[in-house]
């Protein structure tokens, strides 16, 4: 079984603070991790992935995360936070074991300027 | 652009209608995977296709169904549509079915059933 949750519904920065959207995942297998990113009216565009190699992974605009599996983590960080970055962020578990990408309900990233 | 197209972008219909949402996968992508997002329930997995093969079923409702076809498109249809239908819906693809592989997502299909 697997299950990702996501501990913050929504998330309000100032432009130029740091971002962080946290995330827990439950699996019996050894999991790939991803976030992906959603605005408005839009489909989901992958931000980046853990498949295994690397634990602290770089993905696009600026965004990494660290994979934690003693604290079966895959927090979202950014240094600076840029306007264009306002949209839902989602993570997203998925694991041998079935196979099928579980996703997390989301966090609604809010910046302010 | 991710290279997945959804058909059609918007749609209005009445209750006890029936529709037909279709996806084109990206170039070379053997899987399709369908999702429903609503405000209540997140983004939900209804179903995924392999080479024209059901692989995995979700949370669908026996009201829906889908198919992929011979050239790997893939069309999910709603029947006997009620208010709760409304939603935005997704279709995704993947190379295979491993689960290293990432999900290429369309913009989606939003259904409003008035």
């Amino acid at each position: 079984a697997q299950s990702v949750t996501q501990l913050d519904s929504h998330v309000s920065v100032s432009e130029g603070t740091p971002v962080l959207l946290r995330c827990n995942y439950s699996s019996s297998y050894s999991p790939s991790l991803f976030w992906y990113v959603q605005h408005p009216n839009k489909g989901l565009q992958l931000l980046l992935k853990y498949t295994s190699a690397a634990t602290l992974v770089k993905g696009i605009n600026g965004f990494e995360a660290e994979f934690k599996k003693s604290e079966t983590s895959f927090h979202l960080t950014k240094p600076s936070a840029h306007m264009s970055d306002a949209a839902e962020y989602f993570c997203v578990v998925r694991t041998g074991g079935s196979y099928i990408p579980t996703f997390g309900r989301g966090t609604s990233l809010i910046v302010h300027p | 652009d991710s290279g997945v197209t959804q058909t059609p972008k918007h749609l209005i219909t009445a209750t006890g209608q029936r529709v037909t949402l279709r996806c084109s996968p990206r170039s070379g992508d053997l899987s399709v995977y369908w999702y429903q997002q609503s405000l209540d329930q997140g983004l939900q997995f209804l179903i995924q296709y392999y080479n024209g093969e059901e692989r995995a079923k979700g949370n669908i409702l026996e009201r829906f169904s889908a198919q992929q076809f011979p050239d790997l498109h893939s069309e999910l249809n709603l029947s006997s549509l009620e208010l709760g239908d409304s939603a935005l819906y997704f279709c995704a693809s993947s190379q295979g079915t491993t689960n290293t592989g990432e999900l290429f997502f369309g913009e989606g299909s939003r259904l409003t059933v008035l």
